[in-house]
């Protein structure tokens, strides 16, 4: 399969505890964006990269919240010390951006839906 | 924050009918997707439509754009009960690049029900 794929799929984890998500995008695609989702919302951009450049952070990413891309190619989202409002589905997604491609479609994941109890 | 807005937020058709949803935004955009979501999973890619373009084509699926009143529908023909989902339009502001922006707007989504 050689669409953007998440691991875990599903994690439970208590309030306090740290816990960190992988995204391996789609192998050719430069771009890669962090979205988290709550229930009967639509996805709400977290932050993206460019290679392993991380270019710009939604204010919705505290500093409880890292993401790294470190070779340009799969990046992992760290939670710590989660809190009850953390439980969402975190979607990661993938694109080709390039000069002169000035329209890019973006290739979601299929999520990691986290449970803080 | 959610830039779009859906509407209807949901709908409930019988099989073989017509779905029409139809999405607003607030700012200039580069274009507009459309998404669809199954219950609890990611999202695929239906159809982009850019700024400079008012319909477009894909299967079933028939999508306009009219910048002036900052809006956008989804048509979907025959319906078929394996259309049962959510579905999402996002915009795409300007990248001063020319690259294409970085980061989606979401609406909240129009949740379809197609019954058999």
């Amino acid at each position: 399969d050689t669409g953007v794929s998440q691991d875990p799929r599903h994690k439970i984890t208590k309030r306090g505890q740290n816990v960190t998500f992988r995204c391996d995008p789609i192998s050719e695609h430069n771009r890669l964006y962090w979205y988290r989702q709550t229930l009967g919302q639509g996805p709400e951009f977290l932050t993206y990269f460019q290679n392993e450049a991380q270019l710009e952070k939604s204010r919705l990413l505290s500093d409880r919240f890292s993401a790294e891309r470190p070779k340009g190619s799969f990046s992992t989202l760290e939670i710590q010390r989660t809190e009850q409002g953390d439980s969402a589905m975190y979607l990661c997604a993938s694109s080709l951006a390039a000069r002169g491609r000035r329209y890019n479609e973006q290739f979601f994941g299929p999520g990691t839906r986290l449970t803080v109890l | 924050s959610q830039q779009g807005e859906e509407d209807p937020q949901a709908l409930s058709i019988q099989e073989g009918e017509n779905a029409t949803m139809n999405c607003s935004y607030k700012t200039s955009i580069n274009n507009l997707q459309w998404y669809r979501q199954n219950s609890g999973r990611g999202l695929v890619h239906l159809i982009l439509i850019r700024s400079n373009e008012r319909e477009k084509h894909s299967g079933r699926l028939r999508v306009t754009l009219d910048t002036s009143k900052k809006s956008s529908s989804l048509l979907i023909t025959a319906s078929r009960a394996a259309d049962t989902a959510s579905y999402f339009c996002a915009t795409d502001a300007e990248d001063d690049s020319g690259a294409g922006s970085y980061q989606l707007t979401f609406g909240k989504g129009t949740k379809l029900s197609v019954i058999p």
